[in-house]
């Protein structure tokens, strides 16, 4: 069965610099969710979309921002990355209100 | 204010035996929906269990078992007949109102399986 599908697996940026982080969901299912998962912690939840439409804002910082597109794919810009946001970024596909479905996240490192 | 609770940061269990892991919740929605995830060290988040707040029944997924008890507002996972597989972090995680999109998770639990 298809899984979420979450690119690049790993990315090392500098200070300062951009990064976008792509998500393709699970064909079908109308919701797409971002988390940020720090070294020892439980993931963040960041944002969410619900049929492209932003649904929910948890603890995303102004300078990332997400959007989803009408292929349902969703992309995660960040921006001024600073070394806090080295992170595992995981992006949820869920659908019929019962099932989220986590891809296998990206390893950001900021140096 | 913290809306998913795991009390047990640690959690040690020999295997073949079952554990139950914690988790209650705070919510003032009628409608919402509990997940399990487990976390191994390689990082992938794998969905376990969901429960409904409208289901009647305890959800089941061969060996995972969700104890749902509403009026206490816990949602607590049985993991019969331990594997050495099975040690990783648990994460309790809560959907609230029919209409919302914005699942939080607790802190996790770390399960060890003893062989």
């Amino acid at each position: 069965a298809a899984g979420v599908i979450q690119s690049p697996r790993h990315l090392i940026k500098e200070k300062r610099e951009t990064a976008t982080l792509k998500c393709y969901p699970i064909p079908r299912h109308d919701t797409v969710y971002w988390y940020q998962q720090g070294p020892g912690q439980d993931p963040q939840f960041l944002i969410s979309f619900y049929e492209k439409m932003q649904s929910d804002k948890g603890s995303i910082p102004d300078r990332f921002s997400a959007q989803q597109f009408s292929d349902y794919h969703s992309e995660l810009n960040m921006s001024s990355l600073e070394l806090g946001d080295s992170a595992l970024y995981f992006c949820a596909s869920g659908g019929f209100g019962t099932e989220a479905f986590f891809g296998q996240g990206t390893r950001l490192t900021v140096v | 204010a913290q809306k998913i609770t795991q009390t047990q940061p640690g959690m040690f269990v020999q295997e073949k035996e079952a554990v139950t892991l914690d988790c209650t919740y705070d919510t003032s929605d009628q409608s919402y929906g509990l997940f399990w995830y487990k976390q191994p060290s390689s990082g992938e988040m794998i969905f376990l269990i969901y429960q409904g707040s409208y289901d009647e029944q305890n959800a089941t997924e061969g060996r995972y078992s969700l104890n749902f008890q509403k009026a206490r507002k816990s949602a607590n996972l049985v993991i019969s007949a331990s594997q050495l597989g099975d040690s990783a972090m648990y994460f309790c995680a809560m959907r609230e109102g029919s209409d919302n999109n914005d699942m939080r998770f607790g802190a996790g639990t770390r399960l060890t399986v003893k062989p």
